[in-house]
């Protein structure tokens, strides 16, 4: 069964270094999503992208996040200058077309900001 | 601000019991109701539901929505110590054509034991 994959399953960083979250969505799948979960509490939207370019973001997604998807099957996160506060799992999340809003999970990057 | 709200927030059963999870939305644009279930990391899609009062079921869960009292609930029936996890609610709104967001409750987390 297709699944959404992601890399690195935990990556440590240091405060102010940038960091690049990995996800390679379902391959049929046309839109792409950000999702993190600071521990303890519930999952956030981040952004989601379509056809190449962001349709929504939310408050959280300031200037020092960006996404790409560099290929066809690659979609990255971007974290430019961590912050203690960015300490979270990071999901990455994808669905077929407009139809339908079910979306598939990854199984997270977990980000330790120190 | 939209909401999502799920009841109770921990829930501890013994193995053979039948549960009922709640949730609770106010959301602008909706779409869709989405339960999953998250037990160590990714969320694992359970259910969408869309329309009132249709019933939808897999094995021992099942899963209903009232759009006029804006709840759904999950049902699982003869639990088993592989059904503890954290459960998660999230609905899927509309900011734009074609493209839906989802917005997660805070989780049950049910523990069953044997």
């Amino acid at each position: 069964e297709p699944e959404v994959t992601q890399t690195p399953s935990h990556q440590v960083t240091q405060m102010g270094q940038e960091v690049i979250l990995r996800c390679v969505p379902i391959s049929n799948h046309l839109y792409f999503y950000w999702y993190r979960q600071i521990l303890g509490q519930k999952v956030e939207f981040l952004v989601s992208f379509y056809n190449n370019e962001i349709s929504e973001k939310s408050e959280i997604f300031d200037d020092q996040f960006s996404v790409e998807r560099p290929d066809g099957s690659n979609f990255t996160l971007k974290i430019r200058s961590t912050k203690l506060e960015d300490s979270a799992m990071y999901f990455c999340a994808s669905r077929t077309g407009t139809s339908t809003a079910e979306q598939y999970f990854g199984p997270g990057t977990r980000l330790t900001v120190t | 601000e939209d909401k999502v709200v799920q009841s109770p927030l921990s829930l501890v059963v013994h193995e053979g019991d039948t549960v009922t999870l709640n949730c609770s939305y106010e959301v602008t644009n909706f779409r869709s109701l989405l339960w999953y279930k998250q037990e160590k990391k990714a969320p694992t899609f359970l259910f969408m539901l869309t329309s009132s009062g249709i019933e939808k079921k897999s094995g021992r869960l099942s899963s209903i929505l009232d759009k006029k009292e804006l709840f759904s609930i999950l049902n699982i029936t003869a639990t088993q110590t592989g059904d503890s996890a954290v459960y998660l609610c999230a609905v899927a709104w509309a900011p734009g054509a074609g493209s839906y967001q989802l917005t997660f409750g805070k989780g049950t987390k049910l523990s069953v034991i044997p």
